[in-house]
């Protein structure tokens, strides 16, 4: 079975741009979550979404924006990418959203220059 | 104060040792604790969760919590090359909305040469 899996691997964009990265949850899985990990720290949450909902949402700017669609893939979007953008971006699914037994993604590295 | 501390290490011992990795933290309405494995340029692997204090065994590995410290470990008996990765803590409570959303430390480096 196919693990949580995210698009792209890396990715450049100038400051100002925007991205949109993207994660499919392991199957089954109904509640994903994105983190952002800056080099040298541990992951720092972002979203959650279970069922569609947005069930959870961290300290991070109206720039960063998700959702999940019907077959629970999920989408993260950052608007006028700043410089301190650039990190690890992480996508984690479970079962519910409990997040004890999360599976995670192996990221997107997103660099803005 | 961060919520949850952890060293960064690095951590360097010599293959087969026994190594002892800790994490303290502030918030006492913490319930799960969980620690994770991360390899350079991976996302984090789930190694091992408990509920409440006391010990947890699987394998190599035993994870403890001590609630009235406030403080986590994760020891790894006879230490292998293949463990030299980033051990992150990860600790969490529920939320007003019934998530449990998990707060990381920071990860420590452990480098096991042969």
């Amino acid at each position: 079975d196919a693990g949580v899996t995210q698009s792209p691997t890396h990715l450049i964009k100038t400051r100002g741009q925007q991205v949109t990265l993207r994660c499919s949850p392991i199957s089954g899985h109904k509640s994903v979550s994105w983190y952002q990990q800056v080099l040298g720290q541990g992951p720092q949450f972002i979203f959650q979404y279970y069922e569609k909902e947005e069930r959870g949402r961290g300290n991070f700017p109206d720039r960063f924006s998700a959702r999940q669609f019907p077959n629970y893939s999920s989408e993260l979007n950052v608007n006028a990418l700043l410089l301190g953008d650039s990190a690890l971006y992480l996508c984690a699914s479970s079962w519910t959203t409990g997040n004890t037994e999360a599976f995670f993604g192996q990221g997107t590295r997103l660099t803005v220059v | 104060q961060k919520e949850v501390e952890q060293d960064p290490g690095p951590l360097s011992v010599p293959e087969g040792a026994i190594v002892s990795l800790n994490c303290t933290y502030s918030n006492s309405a913490f319930q799960y604790f969980m620690w994770y494995r991360q390899y350079s340029r991976k996302g984090p692997e789930l190694l091992m969760y408990t509920y409440s204090s006391g010990n947890k065994e699987d394998g190599r590995f035993t994870a403890q919590v001590d609630k009235s410290s406030k403080y986590i470990s994760l020891f790894i008996r006879d230490s292998q090359p293949s463990d030299s990765a980033t051990y992150l803590c990860a600790m969490s409570h529920p939320t007003s909305g019934g998530s449990y959303i998990p707060t990381f430390g920071r990860g420590t480096s452990l480098i096991v040469h042969p």
